[in-house]
């Protein structure tokens, strides 16, 4: 079975500064999907980002990039130009390409951000 | 915008009670899932469904079940709600990967539920 570990139960940051939150996943597989969700604070869990096992390039959106790493199994969420409204928490996500449509999720990561 | 609409956000409970959590979503998703949030275990899969009258178990289904009786609709039954079941619980549908869709889920906001 798959596992998403995400190492860091809580990370803080100055605004307007950069942050990393790491994540680490096991498989067997070679196509696959990872994905990032933010949660708000008693708000819904919305998808920030995600990235096809089989792309080299990593994927970006705005403010929000990853580091993809397929040998290492690793896939960071880099987010720059930090601002309040990305205090949240980060759940890291696997999705197997060939088997099943459910979704494997890390135990999030808490980000603070400092004013 | 897909929208996921959970009936109640907050729900308090005794011991022994049955209780249904309700889950509507109005995009056509094939596939539904309840999942449990609890702080440090992230999220964890109790059943998910991927049609209508279809369901499978997932990572922890003791305690609970479900019905899809219609395609935007996703039931979660505790048939007799204990403590331990105390948690954060979070609805999402998805459609079917294929092609460009990479079977993301879309949630609801939660319904938290206490069980006295």
């Amino acid at each position: 079975a798959q596992t998403v570990t995400q190492s860091q139960p809580e990370m803080s940051v100055q605004e307007a500064e950069t942050v990393t939150l790491s994540c680490t996943y096991d498989t067997s597989e070679s196509d696959y999907y990872l994905f990032w969700y933010k949660q708000p604070p008693s708000r819904q869990m919305i998808l920030v980002i995600r990235q096809e096992a089989y792309k080299q390039q990593n994927a970006t959106e705005n403010r929000f990039s990853v580091n993809f790493q397929k040998a290492a199994k690793s896939f960071s969420l880099k987010i720059s130009d930090s601002q309040l409204g990305d205090a949240a928490m980060y759940f890291c996500a696997y999705r197997s390409a060939l088997f099943g449509e459910k979704l494997t999720f890390g135990t999030g990561t808490r980000l603070t951000i400092i004013p | 915008d897909v929208k996921v609409t959970q009936s109640s956000r907050y729900l308090v409970k005794r011991t022994g009670e049955k209780v249904f959590l309700e889950c509507v979503q109005d995009m056509d998703h094939e596939n539904m899932f309840w999942y449990r949030q609890d702080p440090g275990l992230g999220l964890r899969l109790i059943y998910f469904s991927y049609d209508v009258k279809m369901k499978e178990k997932g990572d922890i289904p003791e305690g609970y079940s479900v019905s899809r009786e219609k395609k935007e609709r996703f039931s979660l039954i505790l048939e007799s709600a204990s403590t331990n079941q105390t948690s954060m619980y979070l609805c999402a549908s998805s459609l079917h990967p294929a092609g460009t869709n990479t079977g993301e889920l879309f949630f609801g906001e939660g319904s938290r539920l206490t069980v006295l």
